[in-house]
C-alpha cells in the first residue's frame, strides 16, 4: 500500500497570499488530521475531517481551514499568510476514524513565509 | 481539553545506557497513548503503544508503562544506539476518542 501522499513538499510564500496544501491518504483510511510543526511546539492540531466532515478543529484562527472529499483527500487552505505561518504542515490518516490505532503520517509540506 | 505534558524537553544520554521519557495527561476517560520517534528531516513514525486496560509493553529495547492512577505513562529505552537520537512524541487519545493530543516533544541525543 501505498503511505500518506502530501504535495507539495516545500512551498514559498509572500505574506498575505493564500495557500493549499493537499494529503492523499493511505487507500481505505477515512480519517485525515491535519497539524502544524514548528520547533518547539510540537505537533499543534489543527483539524480533523471523516467522511467528508470535519468533525474536530484546534485553535487556530479562521483562516486556516479544510475539506476532504468523497475518496479521503483532504486540503488544507490558509489565506493571508502571516510569517508566523512558517511551520512544517504534517498530515495524518488513521483507518477507523477512532484514535485508538496508529496514526500514519506524511512526510509533510514545509511552508515559508517570506 | 485533554493537556499532555512530557518530560525532559532534551535528553543527552550515552550509548548504551538507558533513556527514560515521562508524560501526564489531563483526560481520566483517555484509553489510547502512542508513542512517535520522528529523525530529522522525517516525519513521525510508531514505535510502541498502549492502551489502558494494560500496564506495561515491551518490544525489544522499548517498553512503555502506563499508572492510569496517577495519568502518567513513560517510555524506556535501554541499551541506547547512536539511531535512537531523534525528537520522540507520546500522545493521548482525547474524550471522543475521535483524535490525539500530542506532548510537546523530547530531544533524545545518544552520545557515542
Amino acid at each position: 500500500k501505498a503511505g500518506v501522499t502530501q504535495t507539495p513538499r516545500y512551498l514559498i510564500k509572500t505574506r498575505g497570499q493564500q495557500v493549499t496544501l493537499s494529503c492523499s491518504p493511505i487507500s481505505g483510511h477515512r480519517s485525515v488530521s491535519w497539524y502544524q510543526q514548528t520547533p518547539g511546539q510540537g505537533l499543534q492540531f489543527l483539524f480533523e475531517y471523516f467522511s467528508e466532515t470535519q468533525r474536530n478543529k484546534g485553535n487556530f484562527p479562521g483562516r486556516f481551514s479544510g475539506r476532504q472529499f468523497s475518496n479521503s483527500r483532504s486540503e488544507m487552505n490558509v489565506s493571508t499568510l502571516e510569517l508566523g505561518d512558517s511551520a512544517l504542515y504534517l498530515c495524518a490518516s488513521t483507518p477507523t476514524g477512532t484514535a485508538n490505532t496508529e496514526a500514519f503520517f506524511g512526510q509533510g509540506t514545509r511552508l515559508t513565509v517570506v | 481539553g485533554e493537556n499532555v505534558e512530557q518530560h525532559p524537553s532534551t535528553l543527552s544520554v550515552q550509548e548504551g545506557d538507558s533513556a527514560v521519557i515521562k508524560c501526564t495527561y489531563s483526560d481520566s476517560a483517555s484509553n489510547y497513548f502512542p508513542w512517535y520517534k520522528q529523525e530529522l528531516g522525517k516525519r513521525p513514525q510508531l514505535i510502541i503503544d498502549i492502551r489502558s486496560n494494560v500496564g506495561e509493553k515491551k518490544d525489544q529495547r522499548i517498553a512503555v508503562t502506563l499508572n492510569k492512577t496517577a495519568k502518567h505513562f513513560s517510555l524506556h529505552i535501554t541499551e541506547t544506539q547512536p539511531e535512537d537520537s531523534a525528537v520522540y512524541f507520546c500522545a493521548a487519545s482525547i474524550k471522543n476518542g475521535q483524535n490525539f493530543v500530542f506532548g510537546p516533544g523530547t530531544r533524545l541525543s545518544v552520545l557515542p
